[in-house]
């Protein structure tokens, strides 16, 4: 059973550096073909896209926020950080990670989420 | 402003029937699976719909999803209440290089 958790900061102030760590179990980011992505939603709208990390450490970003955004993995750990650098308010929202199935392009398994307040 | 086009809501009555189109273009859905989410209030998007038209384990035949072209439309019969959620397509953009979800699709079920 694949299952996903969030955790970090949830009020962070503008202008400061937000990371979030995704932890997972019921499977291995060593495993051809898997991936975790990044995907976030404000409070109301519709769900973004954010970034992409894979098995072999194949990254993708947001284009709209790639300057921002850090994608890491510790395999070992079964971990993935995000690193979102100048938090404004504008990116308060929930943030989900979820396990990529790359053969098939979707997000099958998503993580509870955790909502982030970028307030001063 | 996503390159995925949704209706931002439909409706009909518990038993009908109700499809939500997903409107995109030839860098995203004519050559990218598309997969379906919903989203129950308060919850986490749940993975209805992959590649195109598959269902995962625990899925209900009640949806189905197809593909044409530059779209794709989910289809949702015998609607219940329990069905009333937030609808999101989603595929892969070629051209930008990443992963776009569409605006979303309130379904109420009156």
């Amino acid at each position: 059973q694949i299952t996903l958790k969030e955790s970090g900061l949830t009020l962070v102030k503008p202008t400061q550096t937000l990371t979030l760590t995704c932890t997972f179990s019921g499977f291995s980011l060593s495993t051809s073909g898997v991936g975790v992505g990044w995907i976030r939603q404000p409070p109301g709208k519709a769900l973004e896209w954010l970034a992409l990390i894979y098995w072999d450490d194949d990254k993708r970003y947001s284009p709209s926020l790639k300057s921002r955004l850090i994608i890491t993995k510790d395999s070992s750990k079964n971990q993935v950080v995000l690193t979102v650098t100048n938090m404004d308010p504008v990116d308060t929202a929930t943030y989900y990670c979820a396990h990529r199935r790359g053969s098939s392009g979707c997000f099958d398994v998503w993580g509870q989420g955790t909502t982030v307040t970028v307030s001063s | 402003q996503s390159v995925l086009t949704q209706p931002p809501s439909v409706s009909a009555a518990p038993g009908q029937k109700v499809t939500i189109s997903c409107s995109g273009s030839s860098s995203n859905i004519v050559n990218n699976y598309v997969s379906w989410y919903q989203q129950l209030p308060g919850t986490a998007p749940k993975l209805l719909i992959y590649e195109n038209n598959k269902r995962p384990s625990g899925i209900p035949d009640r949806f189905s999803g197809s593909k044409s072209g530059t779209s794709a439309t989910l289809g949702i019969t015998g609607l219940q209440t329990g069905d009333e959620a937030d609808y999101y397509c989603a595929t892969w953009d070629s051209s930008l290089g990443a992963e776009e979800f569409g605006g979303g699709t309130k379904l109420t079920v009156l």
